[in-house]
């Protein structure tokens, strides 16, 4: 069975604060992307990686970084939490080439920053 | 810009009854993909339905099927026969131009689905 695992389902920081959000899939997939997901906003993209040690950013990059030293790992890094950045953080993976590959979606983190 | 417009915030169907889910999407390119997602209450995002731009005939997986109307540029949702299980948010997302194979999508802001016994 396929699958996108997230590190927490849950996360509850102070601003400031140097937060880590992992997501891991074992499907050997290409292409890794951060979402954050806001009421009325739908999903907006954060980063999204194609390669291993490859970044690209997405709609909405600031105050995010991101790092995938493997393949099946991709990692979000705020590093300085904000209370705007409080927030349903969803990780997907996906083959590449094709246009019709779906993406897969990890179970999310809802972050606090308080 | 390529942008995709879900216009009903809220909707409800009773259960066994056919409900129908609008996405509009806006784009310049010949070539893309739409897809749709749904979102139960535990937030995971379970894939439902793809078409293809130069797909002729509407898209069909089990009680989902899409309308299609590309010269509307619209791609609806209808579940028959809904359940009380149906009840959650939905996604409409368009794939960009096809570049490079990264596959990004463009999600709506959602439609949430309460199906009533």
């Amino acid at each position: 069975d396929v699958k996108v695992t997230q590190s927490s389902r849950y996360l509850v920081k102070r601003t400031g604060e140097k937060v880590f959000l992992e997501c891991v899939q074992d499907m050997d997939h290409e292409n890794m992307f951060w979402y954050r997901q806001d009421p009325g906003l739908g999903l907006r993209l954060i980063y999204f990686s194609y390669d291993v040690k490859m970044k690209e950013k997405g709609d909405i990059p600031e105050g995010y970084s991101v790092s995938r030293e493997k393949k099946e790992r991709f990692s979000l890094i705020l590093e300085s939490a904000s209370t705007n950045q409080t927030s349903m953080y969803l990780c997907a993976s996906s083959l590449s080439g094709s246009s019709y590959n779906e993406q897969f979606f990890g179970p999310g983190t809802r972050l606090t920053v308080l | 810009a390529q942008k995709i417009t879900q216009t009903q915030p809220g909707m409800f169907v009773q259960e066994k009854e056919a409900v129908t889910l609008d996405c509009t999407y806006d784009t310049s390119d010949q070539s893309y993909g739409l897809f749709w997602y749904k979102q139960p209450s535990s937030g995971e995002m379970i894939f439902l339905i793809y078409q293809g731009s130069y797909d002729e005939q509407n898209a069909t997986e089990g009680r989902y099927s899409l309308n299609f109307q590309k010269a509307r540029k619209s791609t609806n949702l209808v579940i028959s026969a809904s359940q009380l299980g149906d009840s959650a948010m939905y996604f409409c997302a368009m794939r960009e131009a096809f570049s490079g194979g990264y596959n990004k999508l463009i999600f709506g802001a959602g439609t949430r689905l309460a199906v009533h016994p």
